[in-house]
């Protein structure tokens, strides 16, 4: 199961701003990095914020990453109809030593 | 052109084994630590494992612990991960990717474990 909790499921109309939260504890989001994924209906994840609130190479400035003590968030803006997909966070955990996913939050685009 | 592409899965009874292996081109891959993760049908992501870039050090979930082992080979930029002991809910696409925290994704391999 997973430790770091997710909404699983949120949606927007398009030209909206909708955030997805990411919950966690000290020996995780309280410690290290936030890392967010983005996955397409059949295909492979893709790196779209790490470090809480960088983007790789491609992503546009709509996507951001903050984060307050355990939690983390990950805000959409001027949300399009391709962004309807499934969103995972992750971050690294001291006390198991591991990664944690989230358990994904399925964004449906209205 | 940066990739990884897994290959190694497929069908495995329970109790049986399988090496998945996973190729690395178009950036310094011994630069790299390495990770694997997995997603059963219709769930959401697992992380299993992941290995330092020398290689020295590896990192398992409690799931796989003592059943799984990741290594590499920085001299064919391959990474690689013998499964053993599979049980039915080991089935999922298997992902490597690049540093832990996946900057860098495969496709995915699917492994069933099923008689």
């Amino acid at each position: 199961q997973s430790v770091l909790t997710q909404p699983p499921s949120a949606s927007g109309t398009p030209g909206q701003r909708v955030t997805i939260s990411c919950s966690g504890s000290r020996s995780n989001i309280g410690s290290n990095t936030v890392n967010w994924y983005l996955q397409l209906p059949g295909m492979a994840p893709k790196l779209l914020i790490y470090s809480y609130n960088q983007r790789p190479p491609g992503v546009p400035d709509r996507f951001s990453g903050s984060n307050s003590g355990t939690s983390a968030s990950l805000a959409i803006s001027g949300l399009q109809s391709e962004d309807e997909a499934d969103y995972f966070c992750a971050a690294w955990d001291d006390s198991l030593n591991g990664v944690l996913f989230g358990g994904g939050t399925k964004l449906t685009v209205l | 052109e940066v990739q990884l592409l897994e290959s190694g899965g497929g069908l495995v009874q329970p109790g049986g084994s399988l090496r998945l292996s996973c190729a690395a081109s178009g950036f310094t891959f011994s630069s790299y630590a390495m990770s694997w993760a997995r997603q059963a049908p219709g769930k959401g992501l697992e992380w299993v494992s992941a290995i330092y870039s020398s290689g020295n050090s590896t990192y398992y979930a409690e799931s796989v612990k003592g059943r799984f082992t990741i290594s590499r080979d920085n001299s064919k930029n391959t990474l690689h991960l013998q499964m053993n002991s599979l049980r039915a809910e080991d089935t999922a696409v298997y992902y490597c990717g690049r540093a832990w925290y996946f900057d860098l994704w495969g496709r995915g391999t699917l492994v069933t474990v099923s008689s």
